[in-house]
């Protein structure tokens, strides 16, 4: 059974650093590109990045160069997302999704909460 | 960057009628489009891929037709649980981009 699980929900301040994870399993884990999703509480969904964790190609959406690194270690099949510097309006759900034929598989979602 | 605009943002609608979401790329996007659902509290899930092709386990009352520019989703029989938000996404350049949505009511 294909699973990406996510870790659990962040409560940080702004200017801090987080790095929150998606583990895949029940694929083949370097095979397929994974992709990381915002939504802002109430909004719709925002393309953040994908990662091709076979050989770390990384591509960002424009919003978000230079404001998030996507990185992966594909020995343990795990993507990761993290910010240097949080800000309030970090503050959101955030889902990794493997991309099959569209996001075929979805993480339950991390949530971040940035708040002084 | 492909601008993704889907209509209505609002539909309101009948158990047991027909709903068809609408879906415009500001360039064509050939048949690389999916659609999703979101129920409030949870993920999005995979409807539609290629523009018409049903994703695992999706029901037969939901298909997807178009190309090019033009997009639509059809809910032919309105069930309970369809009543969410339902997303349009284009996946053939990048940076691939989501619609704003269309919320699905009972009317």
């Amino acid at each position: 059974e294909v699973q990406l699980v996510q870790s659990g929900a962040e409560v940080k301040k702004p200017g801090e650093s987080l790095k929150i994870s998606c583990k895949g399993s029940g694929y083949s884990f370097t095979s397929y590109w994974i992709g990381w999703v915002r939504q802002m509480p109430g909004k719709g969904l925002e393309w953040m990045g994908i990662i091709y964790p076979g050989d770390s190609d990384t591509r960002y959406s424009p919003s978000f160069q230079g404001q998030v690194t996507i990185s992966a270690d594909k020995s343990i099949s795990t993507a990761y997302l993290q910010w240097s510097s949080l800000k309030a309006s970090d503050t959101a759900m955030y889902y990794c999704a493997r991309l099959g034929r569209g996001l075929d598989y979805w993480g339950q979602g991390t949530l971040v909460t940035v708040s002084s | 960057e492909i601008v993704m605009t889907q209509s209505p943002a609002t539909l309101s609608v009948s158990p047991g009628e027909r709903a068809t979401l609408s879906c415009r790329a500001s360039q064509s996007v050939s048949s690389n489009l999916a659609w999703y659902q979101q129920k409030p509290g949870q993920a999005p899930r995979l409807l539609i891929y290629g523009a018409s092709t049903r994703a695992t386990g999706i029901p037969a009352r939901f298909s997807g037709s178009g190309s090019g520019t033009e997009f639509t989703l059809t809910i032919s029989s309105l069930q309970s649980e369809d009543f969410a938000v339902y997303y349009c996404q284009q996946y053939n350049n990048w940076p691939y981009s989501f619609g704003q949505g269309t919320k699905l009511e009972i009317k």
